[in-house]
């Protein structure tokens, strides 16, 4: 079964644009999740949905969006970029995301602001 | 709020040796408990998992074990190997749908 993955796996972009990150779940998970991973803040929570509904937000400006898809596909959304935005966005999924449930991990995407 | 805290690092280790690495939690309910590791450029893969107290979880000669009455879950392999150089996060899950991360643990084996 194919494993979690995230495009585009590299992205360079410049303050005050936006930008789209994508992942596709390992076929029959329904949840998925977002995380930032930065040296200085590890590995924070951005959000989670289930079938097309956000269950929970962690602590990130409203420049940080997302939305999920009837195929469980998600995006996540930047916009109006900042340095401080520079990190790895790691997507994760799950089955149903429950306590009990592993979430695994695609790749990540690199994103660089400049 | 849930949050995890795990040795600080960097470790290094000759091959052979034995490792831990502590991992303490504080969280409200009955969370799960999972250590990652991440290798340079990609991305967190599970290592173990453990849902309930006294669950073992083990894989790749690592084990840790749930101990609720202490809030720990630390990790331990008997005999490290070169492959085994890697960065361990332990985190846990309650019913907010959010894995919780500790800071991360870098692990050196030398030849």
């Amino acid at each position: 079964k194919a494993g979690v993955t995230q495009t585009p796996r590299y992205l360079i972009k410049t303050r005050g644009q936006q930008v789209t990150l994508s992942c596709s779940p390992i076929s029959g998970h329904r949840s998925v999740s977002w995380y930032q991973q930065t040296p200085g803040q590890g590995l924070q929570f951005l959000f989670e949905y289930f079938s097309e509904t956000q269950r929970n937000k962690g602590n990130f400006p409203g420049r940080f969006s997302g939305r999920q898809f009837s195929n469980s596909r998600s995006e996540m959304n930047v916009s109006t970029l900042e340095l401080g935005d520079s990190a790895l966005y790691l997507c994760a999924s799950s089955l149903e995301g429950t306590v009990s449930d592993t979430q695994y991990f695609g790749p990540g995407t690199r994103l660089t602001v400049l | 709020g849930d949050s995890v805290t795990q040795m600080e690092g960097p470790v290094t280790l000759s091959e052979e040796a034995f490792l831990t690495i502590n991992c303490t939690y504080t969280a409200t309910g009955y969370p799960s408990l999972f250590w990652y590791v991440q290798y340079p450029g990609e991305g967190l893969q599970l290592l173990l998992k453990a849902t309930k107290a006294d669950d073992k979880g083990s894989n790749k000669g690592f084990e840790a074990t749930y101990r609720k009455e202490t809030t720990s879950f630390h990790l331990e392999k008997g005999s490290v190997q070169v492959s085994d150089s890697a960065v361990y996060f332990c985190a846990l899950i309650s019913n907010d749908y959010k894995l919780s991360f500790g800071a991360g643990t870098t692990v050196t084996v030398r030849a």
